[in-house]
């Protein structure tokens, strides 16, 4: 079975442009979370959607938005891009929401703004 | 505010020996989840251990056990029989219960050498 797949593996950015992730989740998992990582720190949570419908936000400018999709792949987009947003974006699959499922991790997308 | 500290940045370890990783976190929840990370160069996140706040009794998975003292809000990750592919980050982390996200630590670098 296929696991998380996060696409595109790399990209380089310049300041000031979007950008689009995407995330295909585990074959009937139905949640998908998103984390950003900054080189040297653990990962901290963006948004967790469930059934197409965001379920948490975390503390995230509004440049970040994200959905889901029927067949419960995700999209990240962020927008107006800042140095800062260089990191490790790292998706989350689960068969739902909450403490009682367990979470399966992509390999994620290394964004570098530059 | 829920946090989680892992004060070594970076351990070293032979082979074979017994190593022993700090966390200690911080939330006012009485009702969470405690988990091991691991995080290889591929940078997948690998689900090493998981330990239920209300259970006294200390999770172990192989050569991987936990030492969790709840009063003192600390959970720490012992490997024993260090193995070379034990080698990558460590992150230590908690999600509260029926909640959607994970708490992460910054990591302890953990190096296996021959």
């Amino acid at each position: 079975d296929a696991g998380v797949t996060q696409s595109p593996t790399h990209l380089i950015k310049t300041r000031g442009q979007q950008v689009t992730l995407r995330c295909s989740p585990i074959s009937g998992h139905k949640s998908v979370s998103w984390y950003q990582q900054v080189l040297g720190q653990g990962p901290q949570f963006i948004f967790q959607y469930y059934e197409k419908e965001e379920r948490g936000r975390g503390n995230f400018p509004d440049r970040f938005s994200a959905r889901q999709f029927p067949n419960y792949s995700s999209e990240l987009n962020v927008n107006a891009l800042l140095l800062g947003d260089s990191a490790l974006y790292l998706c989350a699959s689960s068969l739902g929401s909450g403490t009682d499922y367990g979470y399966t991790f992509g390999s994620g997308t290394r964004l570098t703004v530059v | 505010a829920q946090t989680v500290t892992q004060s070594q940045p970076e351990m070293s370890v032979q082979e074979a020996e017994t190593v022993t990783l700090s966390c200690t976190y911080d939330t006012s929840e009485s009702n969470y989840y405690l988990f091991w990370y691991k995080q290889p160069p591929s940078r997948q996140m690998i689900l090493v251990i998981r330990q239920e706040a209300y259970k006294q009794q200390n999770a172990t998975e192989n050569r991987f056990s936990v030492n969790f003292q709840k009063a003192a809000k600390s959970f720490s990750l012992k490997i024993s029989d260090s193995q070379l592919g034990d080698t990558a980050m460590y992150f230590c982390a908690f999600m509260i219960t029926n909640f959607n996200k994970f708490y992460f630590g910054s990591g302890t670098k953990l190096n296996v050498k021959p």
